[in-house]
């Protein structure tokens, strides 16, 4: 079935960074965008940014813009997101999600199950 | 950057009984094409999040009828036509037209 994977929980220090990675499987990996949503404790969703896994562009929320990197490997169908010069409201839980473009689906229909980051001394 | 404006923030409702949510967008979500690039989203608690609605009206794959969208331009909107206890959670509206922005999100819960 199409799913999402994410690695396991990060615990960090400030300054530090961090690498979330999003394994696709189900499905034809360079066919469809991946984006990045993350949800800070009780808050709600912010968009982080996306990647085309066929082209490699990435685009990037502007208040990450510079500190937040996306990346992919073809070759084992996995989308990774870096962010640097980590602070304390960088805490929050790290979604990745497919987004469908077709004329059948449209949207983020596919998510992951998350990943915590905490930054903490 | 467009802004995502929805109310309300809290909605209690009694099952059975019809909810709505209102989504404004600070510039218009209808593109060229015809389509409005506005999608509504339903976090349940301690869940990923899952879509409801694309492109404004477009109900996703597996979700029941009771859920439906409109609206177009700046003003949206979701409705469920009966609440059922499963529906609690917070939706969030998103902008797709240009990169991607949420709505605060609209907490619903069972009276």
């Amino acid at each position: 079935q199409v799913q999402l994977v994410q690695s396991g929980a990060e615990v960090k220090k400030p300054g530090a960074s961090v690498k979330v990675s999003c394994k696709a499987s189900g499905y034809p990996f360079t066919d469809y965008y991946l984006h990045w949503v993350r949800q800070a404790p009780g808050q709600g969703l912010e968009w982080v940014g996306g990647i085309h896994p066929k082209s490699g562009d990435p685009q990037y929320a502007p208040n990450l813009q510079g500190r937040a990197s996306m990346t992919r490997d073809t070759s084992i169908n996995t989308a990774y997101m870096e962010l640097n010069s980590l602070r304390s409201d960088d805490t929050a839980m790290y979604y990745c999600a497919r987004y469908c473009v077709s004329a059948s689906c449209y949207g983020m229909d596919v998510w992951g199950q998350g990943t915590t980051v905490t930054v903490s001394s | 950057d467009i802004v995502m404006t929805q109310s309300p923030l809290s909605l209690p409702v009694t099952p059975g009984e019809p909810a709505s949510i209102s989504c404004r967008s600070s510039q218009s979500l209808l593109y060229s094409d015809g389509h409005n690039y506005l999608d509504w989203y339903l976090q349940k608690p301690g869940q990923s999040p899952q879509l409801l609605i694309s492109l404004g009206s477009n109900r996703a794959s597996g979700v029941p009828d009771r859920f439906s969208g409109s609206g177009s331009g700046t003003d949206f909107t979701l409705k469920i036509s009966r609440v059922e206890a499963e529906d609690v959670g917070v939706y969030y509206c998103m902008q797709s037209l240009q990169t991607r922005t949420f709505g605060q999100g609209t907490k619903l819960e069972i009276k």
